[in-house]
């Protein structure tokens, strides 16, 4: 049960180009959504986040999109650079009350990876 | 800057010994989890821990696994009794609060089961 999707297993940008990276989720309950980078034998690394009562989050050459009512997340990375040649997560929560607190366990998708070229 | 530390960084062991992996959070942050990604598959959750007890467990996260904050800045998981199918990444994060805030990864433990 897959609920946190990414289709794209591998895609291939060329420097100084958008790269447009793709989530799709099922469970209608998230509420929180992020996109990790990964490096090889490095853990994931938070890039941005986005609420769901937002549908867009900037932060430099990053832009996280969120069209709810298709479950559907998207990465911008514009411009791309060599160094941004890595694995992303998208990962989603949503709040879960629990005796004594609340939390929020990160699903993770199974992640693409980008690949810059110069 | 603050960062999550895990030991060690490359595990070998027989099947059917115990291992435990350790990790040092970062030191405000309450909530505590391990994830672990088998070569070539996705990140996949075990087990979060809060205020001194299990928050939530997937259905990875069976008999064969436990976890402890033995003295209140290591977080450790303990696997009994390994199988092949446990090689993989393991990852430990942490973070401030519950949904909301990102939460930090540590570089992550390989476990070999021979």
């Amino acid at each position: 049960d897959q609920q946190v999707k990414q289709n794209s297993p591998s895609l291939s940008v060329q420097e100084g180009r958008i790269s447009i990276l793709n989530c799709d989720y099922t469970n209608s309950m998230f509420d929180y959504f992020l996109w990790y980078k990964k490096y090889p034998a490095e853990g994931p690394t938070f890039l941005i986040s986005i609420s769901s009562i937002k549908d867009k989050n900037e932060d430099g050459r990053f832009t996280v999109f969120l069209n709810k009512s298709a479950k559907h997340l998207s990465l911008h990375i514009v411009p791309s650079q060599p160094g941004d040649s890595a694995v992303y997560f998208c990962a989603a929560s949503y709040l879960q009350m629990n005796y004594g607190g609340s939390q929020g366990n990160l699903i993770f998708g199974k992640g693409t990876k980008l690949s810059v070229k110069p | 800057e603050p960062e999550v530390t895990q030991t060690p960084s490359h595990q070998v062991t027989q099947m059917g010994q115990e291992v435990i992996l350790r990790c040092v959070p970062i030191s405000n942050h309450l909530y505590f989890y391990w994830y672990r990604q088998i070569l070539g598959q996705k990140v996949e959750f075990l087990v979060s821990f809060y205020n001194n007890e299990i928050s939530e467990k997937s259905e990875i996260f069976d008999d064969q696994f436990s976890v402890e904050r033995p003295d209140g800045s290591n977080f450790t998981l303990k696997i009994r009794s390994t199988k092949l199918e446990d090689s993989a990444m393991y990852f430990c994060a942490s973070s401030s609060s519950m949904v909301g805030t990102e939460a930090f990864f540590g570089q992550g433990t390989r476990l070999t089961v021979v």
